[in-house]
C-alpha cells in the first residue's frame, strides 16, 4: 500500500538542474514529505523535508504544489556522485513507527 | 551526537548455517530500531522494527528472527540460512525531533552459497 508515486528512473546530464517527481495524491494534513536517497552500496540518507513551504538546504530544494499532492525534489546543479535512488516517504509511516520505503526512483547523470 | 554501527562488513555463509547479525547504536536512549534487507537490484524491504526493549514487530514471515536484548542493540538471527537470504542488510534508527530522520547503518553484504 504505497503512499507515494514516483517514476522508476531518471537520467540527467552532469552539471544541470534535476527535478525528480512524487505523487501523493493521499496526503494527510500533517503528513510531512521526506527525501532520502541511496548510494550505491551504502544505506539510505536523509536528504530533506518539508510540510507546505518550499524548502531549502545544502544538498538540495524542496517544492511543494499548493494542494500538496506532489512535490518536487530539486538539485540544482547535478554531478556524478548525485547517481542514487531518491526515495520519497511521507510522515505518518513514521509517526507509526513503521517506516515502508517505496522502489525510489533511480538517477543516473550522463557525464 | 549519535552513531550506528553493524557488523560483519560482509559474510558469505553456506545455505542451512545459522545467521547473527548485530547492531549497536549510541549516544541516544529508548529509539525505534529496524532491520530492513535489499536483495540485488530490487528496494529495501522491511523485516522487523522495535520500539522498546523486548519488543518486536515482524513485517514479514520468514525463517529471519530479530531481538532486541538491550535498549540500543539489535540483532537478525536465522537458525538455517536460504539461497534467497542473501542480500544487503541494514539496520536504522530513528531520531526523533524537529525532522524524525532515520539513520542507517553501513550494512552487512551477505551472500549464501
Amino acid at each position: 500500500d504505497a503512499k507515494t508515486t514516483q517514476p522508476n528512473s531518471m537520467e540527467s546530464n552532469e552539471e544541470e538542474p534535476v527535478h525528480l517527481p512524487c505523487n501523493h495524491s493521499t496526503i494527510s494534513g500533517t503528513d510531512y514529505i521526506h527525501w532520502y536517497r541511496q548510494l550505491p552500496s551504502q544505506g539510505p540518507e536523509y536528504v530533506i523535508h518539508g510540510l507546505t513551504s518550499n524548502v531549502n538546504n545544502r544538498m538540495a530544494s524542496l517544492a511543494i504544489a499548493e494542494d500538496r499532492k506532489s512535490s518536487t525534489l530539486i538539485l540544482h546543479r547535478a554531478t556524478l556522485r548525485d547517481a542514487a535512488v531518491y526515495y520519497c516517504i511521507l510522515s505518518d509511516a513514521i509517526r507509526d513507527d513503521k517506516i515502508i520505503f517505496g522502489k525510489g526512483t533511480r538517477l543516473h547523470i550522463l557525464p | 551526537s549519535q552513531t550506528i554501527h553493524q557488523w560483519p562488513a560482509t559474510l558469505v555463509q553456506p545455505v542451512g548455517s545459522p545467521l547473527s547479525l548485530e547492531c549497536t547504536v549510541e549516544g541516544t536512549s529508548n529509539p525505534n530500531l529496524y532491520w530492513y534487507r535489499q536483495a540485488a537490484g530490487r528496494g529495501l524491504q522491511l523485516l522487523f522494527y522495535s520500539v522498546g526493549i523486548g519488543q518486536i514487530s515482524s513485517e514479514v514471515p520468514q525463517n529471519l528472527s530479530a531481538s532486541r536484548p538491550q535498549d540500543r542493540q539489535f540483532i537478525l538471527s536465522s537458525k538455517k540460512l536460504l539461497l534467497s537470504d542473501s542480500g544487503f542488510y541494514l539496520c536504522a534508527y530513528l531520531h526523533r525531533g524537529f525532522t524524525d530522520t532515520q539513520y542507517f547503518g553501513p550494512g552487512t553484504r551477505l551472500t549464501v552459497l
